[in-house]
C-alpha cells in the first residue's frame, strides 16, 4: 500500500458527460500528480500541483481541469467525457518539488465512458 | 526536453535465469532516474532510483539497475527471475533542469516462464 487513496476505483458514464476523481496524497506530501494510462497511449503526465499551487502542466486537455486543496487533497474533473478519455487515470504523490523526490502512485481509477 | 525509450517491448526469461530490462534517456541536464513495476489492475509500485553516487543502485525484491552515464542507459537487472515478477516496467526519468514532470518510458512487458 503506497499510502495515497484514489476514489472511486471504477466509473462507467456516459459520453457528455462530468466526472471528478479524488485523491488524497500520502500523509506529509505536499506534491500530487495526475496521470493517464490508455492502451495506446501509455503513461501520459497530465499535471502537478505542490502545496495548493499549479507547478507543471503536461498533456491535459482544455476539458480536464485538476486543483489541489487545503488539506493536500486533490481533484481531477474530466467533462464533456468523449469515448477516448476511457483510461485509468493515476494520482501520485511525493513530499515535495525536488527532482530527486520519489513519486508514489495511487490504485488508479478506472473510467469507461460509453 | 527529456525522454525515455525502453527498446523491447517484451521480455522473455525462463524462471532462474537472470533478467534485464533495458532503459536509455536523454536529458539536457543531470538526470534523476527511477523504475517502478505495475502487476495486472495495479498501480505503478516504487522499485529503486539513481540519484547521484554509485553506479549500481538496489532496490525492492533483488532488483538493481545501472547508471551508465556514457551510455545514457539505467537498465534494470536480477540475478534470478520469478514467476511472481512477471508484470509490466517502467522507466522513468527526471531533469534537473526541468524540475517537476516525470518523464516515463513506454513499458516492458516481462513475462518469467516457469
Amino acid at each position: 500500500d503506497s499510502g495515497v487513496t484514489q476514489t472511486p476505483k471504477h466509473l462507467i458514464t456516459a459520453t457528455g458527460q462530468r466526472v471528478t476523481l479524488r485523491c488524497s496524497p500520502r500523509s506529509g506530501d505536499l506534491s500530487v500528480y495526475w496521470y493517464q494510462q490508455s492502451l495506446d497511449q501509455g503513461l501520459q503526465f497530465l499535471i502537478q500541483y505542490y502545496n495548493g499551487e499549479e507547478r507543471a502542466k503536461g498533456n491535459i486537455l482544455e476539458r480536464f481541469s485538476a486543483q489541489q486543496f487545503p488539506d493536500l487533497h486533490s481533484e481531477l474533473n474530466l467533462s464533456s467525457l468523449e469515448l477516448g478519455d476511457s483510461a485509468l487515470y493515476f494520482c501520485a504523490s511525493s513530499v515535495g518539488g525536488v527532482a530527486g523526490n520519489t513519486i508514489y502512485f495511487g490504485e488508479g481509477s478506472w473510467l469507461t465512458v460509453v | 526536453a527529456q525522454s525515455v525509450a525502453q527498446p523491447e517491448d517484451q521480455v522473455n526469461v525462463a524462471e532462474g535465469n537472470p533478467l534485464t530490462v533495458k532503459c536509455t534517456y536523454s536529458v539536457s541536464g543531470n538526470p534523476y532516474l527511477f523504475w517502478y513495476v505495475q502487476y495486472p489492475n495495479r498501480g505503478l509500485q516504487f522499485l529503486l532510483k539513481y540519484i547521484t553516487g554509485d553506479n549500481l543502485v538496489k532496490g525492492s525484491y533483488g532488483f538493481e539497475a545501472e547508471f551508465n552515464k556514457s551510455q545514457t542507459s539505467f537498465h534494470l537487472k536480477k540475478p534470478s527471475a520469478l514467476v511472481s515478477d512477471s508484470a509490466l516496467y517502467f522507466c522513468a526519468v527526471r531533469d534537473d533542469n526541468y524540475g517537476q514532470n516525470f518523464v516515463f518510458g513506454p513499458g516492458t512487458r516481462l513475462s518469467v516462464l516457469p
